[in-house]
Formats: C-alpha cells, structure tokens, sequence
C-alpha cells in the first residue's frame, strides 16, 4: 500500500540546523516532494527531487533520498524564524496516475 | 490573482445545513482536487477529477459530493453538514502534461469550515 510517514513536531534554535525526516512504502515513487504551509497560508512546493537522485541542494535546502531505506530528508541550514511552519513530505506514484501521497506533516518551530 | 481561489475563507455552519466550498483555477490545468486537514492527519483526499467529464472518489467521500462545472471549476458540497466535518479544507490542481514532468500541485489558501 501506499503510505507516507513523519514525525510530528521539530524544534530548533535559530540558526541551527534542522532535518525533517519522511518515509515511505511504495517503491515505485517516480517524485518526492517537500511542501510548506505557512500559518493561514496553503501548501507551497519547496522542493522536490527525482527518485533517480541521491542528492539535491538549493540553496539553504538539501534534499536526501535513500531509495534503499525508502527514507528521505530535509535540511535547512542556518535555520531562521521565518522558517518556523509545517513541512509536508509527499510522494507522486506513477501506477496511481500521478497522484501525491502525502504525510501528517511536521511542525517546525524555530526558537530565537 | 492567485492562481487558485477559494471561496470562501471561513465558514460556520450549524449542523444539517448544507454548504457548497468553490474553487477555481486560473492555471489551464485538468485535474483538480479536494483535500481535508485536520491536525495530526495531514491532507486526505475527498474527491478528485482529472478533467470535466471524470470524477473520482478519494480515501474520506462519504458525506461529501462534487461538481466539475468548468476546466477551471470544482465545487465540493456537503449535503448534511456534521460537526466532524470540521476541518481545512483545500483545492488543488495538477498538470498531467507538465512538460517537467515534476507534476507538482498548486494550492489554494483554504477554507477554515466549522460545523456547530
């Protein structure tokens, strides 16, 4: 079955690192995404990476897939406060027309 | 103008009424989707359509219907409003000929629905 887990809250001084943790069932991911929803706000496309990659880094984001563990993770260097939101790990699986699976998401609150 | 609106942003309705949520898109994309959030739970797919004429039941469609009127149009209604139906409430849209092929999904802001 196809099921996407996080755990649920994450609290980080500033200027830390964080790392937001997801896992997942399907093997078959062809994309996983990372989401963030501000207060009141919905769901933004932060990053993604390609089921192919190991890697990907933008800028204060690095992405890490372990196809293996069917693990994947989010860092945010040099955490800061307008960071403080919550993250949704998802996955797009092809055999479901593409369809995302997302987590519960994981809150993020970044303390001064 | 976002490229997905919904309409409205809070509601409170008592129990039994019935109540539509719009979205709309002004990203030309097929598919739509009705997600539910409740905290904890993340989103759950209520309804789903990938274009005009297909309509599809997600994981939690009991209670809720849904009316593809347009491309760019996707209602969903909830014909005897519960008060555990009480929850945020977002729209979404997809490309399936996303040229990327990232076929990552645009969001509305929400509609804060309370069921009293």
């Amino acid at each position: 079955g196809e099921d996407v887990e996080q755990s649920l809250f994450l609290s980080v001084r500033e200027g830390d690192s964080s790392v937001i943790n997801c896992t997942y069932t399907d093997s078959s991911s062809t994309y996983l995404y990372w989401y963030k929803q501000e207060p009141g706000a919905g769901l933004q496309l932060l990053t993604y990476i390609f089921s192919n990659m190991d890697m990907k880094q933008d800028q204060r984001l690095t992405v890490l897939l372990n196809k293996k563990d069917k693990h994947l993770s989010l860092r945010i260097a040099d955490t800061q406060t307008g960071d403080s939101a919550i993250y949704f790990c998802a996955e797009s699986i092809s055999h479901s027309s593409y369809k995302l699976i997302f987590g519960s998401g994981t809150r993020l609150l970044v303390r001064p | 103008d976002a490229d997905v609106t919904q309409t409205p942003r809070n509601r409170i309705t008592k129990t039994g009424k019935r109540i539509m949520l719009e979205c709309s898109q002004t990203k030309g994309h097929d598919r739509m989707y009705w997600y539910r959030q409740d905290p904890g739970l993340g989103l759950r797919l209520i309804y789903y359509s990938f274009d005009v004429k297909d309509i599809n039941k997600g994981e939690i469609s009991d209670g809720y219907s849904v009316s593809r009127q347009a491309q760019a149009k996707f209602s969903l209604s909830l014909e005897s409003a519960i008060p555990n139906q009480t929850a945020l409430y977002f729209c979404a849209t997809s490309d399936p000929k996303d040229p990327t092929g990232i076929y990552g999904y645009t969001f509305g802001s929400g509609t804060r629905l309370t069921v009293v």
